[in-house]
């Protein structure tokens, strides 16, 4: 299983773009990339997926560069109510794939 | 339409007891798989039920056990508890077996080991 390596904790002020860069040196041909968020007392949440090349939703963005071999989340214009864990993971789609490898996560803090 | 539900959400048991932790997944998904995670630490993975059957398992001991019903619904049974098992124990369900989709996490059950 690819090993991820993420800052471990990051501040942000409300209403700034905030870019979280996970490195994933060994990522296999097969693995995708995914992120979840995390709140205390709660289980994560999915944000977003991508194989290669740059994936956006209503939430997020997620840049991939042509190696794969790191991963940016970026999260526009944050809100207090983004404090939270996010985590990086990359797994393929069979086989060891099956159980999600959570490292320790970032914590980002929003400040006002 | 319901996502994972977990229950009971806190526990307080003594070393030594049995417990049992259950989950129903989120509508439309079939494979559930169970974490532990301690304060502080990202989610560990337990193990994986798809079909009814286990399908992968982390690096846990035996004491950990669990089931999985037809309607998908999952138990997650832990003999003679040990301090250290006290965890936020957190059910995910799936549409098959794979990551491709996002898995969906419940909030999990908070046991305490006393």
């Amino acid at each position: 299983l690819a090993k991820t390596t993420q800052p471990i904790s990051m501040d942000s002020y409300e209403g700034q773009e905030v870019n979280i860069t996970c490195s994933h040196n060994n990522i296999a041909t097969n693995d995708y990339i995914t992120w979840y968020q995390q709140f205390p007392s709660q289980g994560p949440r999915f944000i977003i997926q991508g194989y290669k090349t740059k994936v956006t939703n209503e939430v997020a963005s997620l840049f991939i560069p042509a190696d794969r071999k790191s991963s940016t989340l970026s999260l526009p214009r944050v809100s207090l109510s983004d404090t939270a864990v996010y985590y990086c993971l990359v797994g393929g789609t069979s086989g060891s794939a099956r159980q999600l490898t959570f490292g320790s996560g970032t914590q980002l803090t929003v400040l006002p | 339409d319901a996502g994972v539900t977990q229950s009971p959400t806190h526990l307080i048991k003594t070393r030594g007891q049995q417990v049992t932790l259950r989950c129903s997944p989120k509508s439309g998904h079939d494979t559930v798989s169970w974490y532990q995670q301690a304060l502080g630490q990202g989610p560990q993975f337990i193990f994986q039920y798809y079909e009814e059957e286990e399908r992968q398992r982390g690096n846990f001991p035996d004491r950990f056990s669990g089931h999985q019903y037809p309607n998908y619904s999952s138990e997650l049974n832990v003999n003679a508890l040990l301090l250290g098992d006290s965890a936020l124990y957190l059910c995910a369900s799936s549409l098959g077996d794979r990551d491709r989709y996002g898995y969906t996490f419940g909030s999990g059950t908070r046991l305490t080991v006393v």
